[in-house]
């Protein structure tokens, strides 16, 4: 039962360009949303989040989407940068449920070609 | 950086053998999770821990226990490795329940 959806194992974007990243979720009692960033040997770190009372946030180069009708997030990277190349993970997390709330998608790998 | 460390960072074991790896934190946060991570499912989480001996199960336990005897130490234990059990494994830890993790670098974990 995956809660959590990336049906896109692999993307591959010219420097520059639009990265979008999607994610699918099933629970419509997610209320929190986050994105992961992830390196060869290294741990996931923290990317950007976002709370079901909002539609959009922005970091920098990076925002996030959310549409709650749809149970659809997307993250935009603009422009991509070579640095960008890693593994995303999309997680989200409903209230009330303890400290195992946070579920996570399977992961896109994301390459940036110069 | 949040101050996680894992060890060891690399193992290689034989089935049937038991295995410890080892969460250890000088954040002070009270929540504590183990989670694998394997190609096409993402992380699913394994044990967490919501403060010095207490423990609950997440989706994937199975032949895996843990325990916390001190708020900074967070043990992963395989009592009989199996070959299913080779995964990348990673502690996270956070004040907050399922708000913002910060993950450890890592445990490389081959059961051969």
């Amino acid at each position: 039962d995956q809660q959590v959806k990336q049906n896109s194992p692999s993307l591959s974007v010219q420097e520059g360009r639009i990265s979008i990243l999607n994610c699918d979720y099933t629970n419509s009692m997610f209320d929190y949303f986050l994105w992961y960033k992830k390196y060869p040997a290294e741990g996931p770190t923290f990317l950007i989040s976002i709370s079901s009372i909002k539609d959009k946030n922005e970091d920098g180069r990076f925002t996030v989407f959310l549409n709650k009708s749809a149970k659809h997030l997307s993250l935009h990277i603009v422009p991509s940068q070579p640095g960008d190349s890693a593994v995303y993970f999309c997680a989200a997390s409903a209230p009330n449920q303890g400290a195992q709330k946070l579920v996570f998608g399977q992961g896109t790998r994301l390459t940036i070609n110069p | 950086d949040a101050g996680i460390t894992q060890s060891p960072r690399h193992k290689v074991t034989e089935t049937g053998t038991p295995v410890t790896l080892r969460c250890h934190q000088t954040e002070n946060h009270r929540y504590m999770y183990w989670y694998r991570q394997d190609p096409g499912h993402g992380l699913r989480l394994i044990h967490y821990s919501y403060g010095v001996k207490d423990t609950d199960k997440g989706e994937v336990s199975d032949g895996y226990s843990v325990s916390r005897s001190k708020t900074e130490d967070f043990l992963l234990t395989l009592e009989s490795a199996t070959s299913s059990q080779t995964s990348v494994y990673f502690c996270a830890i956070s004040d907050l329940p399922g708000e913002k993790l910060f993950f450890g670098s890592g445990t490389q974990l081959s059961v051969l």
